[in-house]
């Protein structure tokens, strides 16, 4: 059984740092992977979908990587703003069109 | 991008009776849906899949005769939660596969916040 593990679970940086987001999951057999972000009480909004034959997909100052061998996959945000503050769920999906395995999640709150 | 719509977006009802959730994929068709559920605090977890014309598949632990699932159209999936209560408090997300160019991507829709008193 697939198994995300998100790390931290929780960070809050000063506006402007660049930081990194974690990713792990048990089983390597993965179709593709995807970032999402959710705001409190609302749905997700997704950021980076990566296939299993990539290494990376980059959006703005979002970065997405992923090294399946290992099981891991890192979202970096460069330059962060408040406005990025909110919860990033990474998934991964394990057929096309199958079902998303979640992790739970990193807070993030970046101060002003 | 594509548009994922649920209704409602915030229910409250009273314990024992039944709320239904739609679904719909508003410019795309969707042969899959999926249903998920996500506790305070917690991830989503999923509750079943929706494919149009047949019978859900529930996930382990779900019971199907509580959460009734309908997919009559390719636009279209509800989840009725039947005889509700306070534990069945929750977000319930859908998500609807676009399967068009061949590039199976899953789009979510806002959530539903159901409170059972």
């Amino acid at each position: 059984k697939q198994e995300v593990t998100q790390i931290p679970a929780a960070l809050s940086v000063p506006e402007g740092e660049n930081l990194v987001l974690n990713c792990s999951f048990t089983d390597s057999a993965i179709y593709n992977l995807q970032w999402f972000r959710q705001d409190p009480g609302k749905g997700l909004t997704s950021l980076l979908l990566i296939q299993s034959s990539q290494r990376e997909q980059t959006s703005g100052r979002l970065n997405a990587s992923l090294d399946k061998s290992s099981g891991r996959s890192t979202l970096y945000i460069a330059a962060s703003q408040p406005g990025d503050s909110a919860t990033y769920l990474c998934a991964v999906g394990e057929t096309s069109g199958s079902r998303l395995t979640f992790g739970e999640g990193t807070q993030l709150t970046v101060n002003p | 991008g594509a548009v994922v719509s649920q209704h409602p977006s915030r229910v409250i009802c009273k314990s024992g009776t039944s709320v239904k959730i739609e679904c719909r994929s508003l410019d795309f068709q969707a042969t899959t849906m999926f249903w998920y559920r996500q506790f305070p605090k917690q991830s989503l977890m999923l509750m079943a899949t929706s494919n149009e014309g047949s019978k859900a598949t529930y996930e382990q632990g779900v019971e199907k005769d509580k959460f009734l699932i309908n997919h009559a159209s390719l636009t279209l999936s509800t989840l009725t939660v039947t005889s509700a209560h306070p534990e069945d408090s929750s977000f319930y997300i859908c998500s609807a596969r676009d399967s068009a160019g061949g590039l199976e991507t899953q789009y979510f829709g806002p959530g539903t916040r159901l409170l059972v008193l």
